[in-house]
């Protein structure tokens, strides 16, 4: 089955700075990625997604890119603000699966 | 805006015994998922179910855990004999459509603690 691993686990960034949030999957058959936001006490959120026609994507301040070939795909937030901060997942499936999460990444941004 | 409801929100109970966790999806989502959350660590499916039969289940899902969507509103998983592992935030999920096309929408979580 697909297996995501997320990296790093925890992120601390000054406001204003960039956040780099990089995930692998293991699945080649998996054709959708979408990243989740969970603030404390709450259920994830999605905030963008990719699917596997399409390299790159971007959503005002947050982008996500997508490797194919090196079954990699990452999130980016510039610009970052303090309600940036948040436990952030990556997810992966492949058609009429459920989604595979990654662990997490803790990201902390301090003003 | 439409939201998937959990309840309780926190359950404490004693090992071995049964626990039902409930969740209304979205009213016009299809597709109803369940994952759980043991504390600090990563989201972990357990079942998916789709035309009131389960369509996915993971090998967390075993003999103790069922689903059931007993009317047109509810989505109950149910853990038969509950154990110290058991502990964890457990995630109801709808969407409109499969994962290929829709997205996941997540209610708030049930914390279930086993003593």
């Amino acid at each position: 089955g697909e297996n995501v691993e997320q990296h790093p686990s925890t992120l601390s960034v000054q406001e204003g700075d960039s956040a780099v949030i990089k995930c692998t999957y293991s699945d080649s058959a998996s054709n959708y990625f979408p990243w989740y936001k969970q603030e404390l006490g709450k259920g994830p959120q999605l905030i963008i997604d990719i699917r596997s026609n399409v390299g790159e994507k971007k959503d005002q301040r947050i982008a996500v890119t997508l490797n194919k070939t090196a079954k990699h795909f990452s999130l980016h937030i510039t610009e970052t603000q303090p309600e940036d901060s948040a436990v952030y997942f990556c997810a992966a499936s492949r058609a009429g699966t459920a989604l595979i999460f990654g662990k997490g990444t803790t990201l902390s941004v301090s003003s | 805006e439409p939201e998937v409801t959990q309840t309780p929100s926190h359950q404490v109970t004693q090992m071995g015994q049964e626990v039902i966790l409930r969740c209304v999806p979205i009213s016009n989502h299809l597709y109803f998922y369940w994952y759980r959350q043991i504390l600090g660590q990563k989201v972990e499916f357990l079942v998916s179910f789709y035309n009131n039969e389960i369509s996915e289940k993971s090998e967390i899902f075993d003999d103790q855990f069922s689903v059931e969507r007993p009317d047109g509103s509810n989505f109950t998983l149910k853990i038969r004999s509950t154990k110290l592992e058991d502990s964890a935030m457990y995630f109801c999920a709808s969407s409109q459509d499969s994962t290929l096309t829709g997205e996941l929408f997540f209610g708030e979580g049930s914390r279930l603690t086993v003593l």
